[in-house]
């Protein structure tokens, strides 16, 4: 089975913090992908990144930053110098082959407010 | 990545009615899924459709209630069927790559039952 937990529903900071976004997996699979997704209040789901679970190089991308462990079977996310435009709800994911194929399994999502 | 439109955006549908969403994907793509996001919660699967084979169901969808067809590597369309007020919803198509395994999603139809 498989399982992501993103233990915070909700995080507020102020314009220019740097905040993280904790995402914690369960999976009996050696080989599977991480993700995650940012869902602005517009509704769309926009792809972040993708880790697959051989690869732990951290990886940085302008503010956004991703630090996967699987030592701790984790996969974080740090926005730095966080702007009001990253207020959304954000979604962390992982998908592993199954019977469903390499459909995703999401988390509960953690709502982000940036506030100027 | 794949550009992925689907029809309708919205709609607001009687009790009882049917409603058929299509997704459209610009290149051809195996792997196919749909999801469901009720209001202010996660994405649930609904489905997996490749073409070529039978939708795959996840627990507590049934095809009755949600058929799908999948008639080409480029197009599917997920049906909700007799519906009630639980089935709004947001509705989202993804596809997956075959060498990445990145997916992407439509930009959904946000379905309210009345």
């Amino acid at each position: 089975a498989q399982k992501v937990t993103q233990a915070q529903t909700e995080i507020s900071v102020v314009e220019k913090e740097d905040v993280t976004l904790d995402c914690v997996y369960e999976t009996r699979d050696t080989t599977y992908y991480l993700f995650w997704y940012k869902q602005p209040p517009s509704g769309e789901l926009v792809f972040l990144i993708r880790r697959n679970s051989f690869d732990e190089q951290n990886e940085i991308s302008g503010r956004y930053s991703w630090n996967f462990q699987k030592s701790t079977s984790s996969f974080n996310f740090t926005i730095t110098a966080s702007q009001v435009v990253d207020s959304a709800v954000y979604f962390c994911a992982l998908s592993a082959n199954s019977n469903s194929g390499y459909a995703l399994n999401f988390g509960k999502g953690t709502s982000l407010l940036v506030t100027p | 990545s794949a550009v992925i439109s689907q029809k309708p955006s919205r709609d607001i549908c009687q009790r009882g009615t049917s409603l058929t969403i299509q997704c459209q994907v610009d290149s051809q793509v195996t792997m196919m899924f749909w999801y469901r996001q009720q209001p202010g919660q996660s994405l649930t699967l609904i489905a997996t459709a490749n073409q070529g084979s039978e939708a795959t169901y996840e627990s507590g969808f049934v095809i009755d209630k949600f058929p799908i067809s999948r008639p080409n590597l480029t197009f599917s369309t997920l049906t909700v069927s007799n519906m009630s007020p639980e089935d709004s919803s947001i509705y989202l198509c993804s596809v997956g790559e075959t060498v990445s395994y990145e997916q992407y999603f439509g930009p959904g139809t946000r379905l309210t039952v009345t």
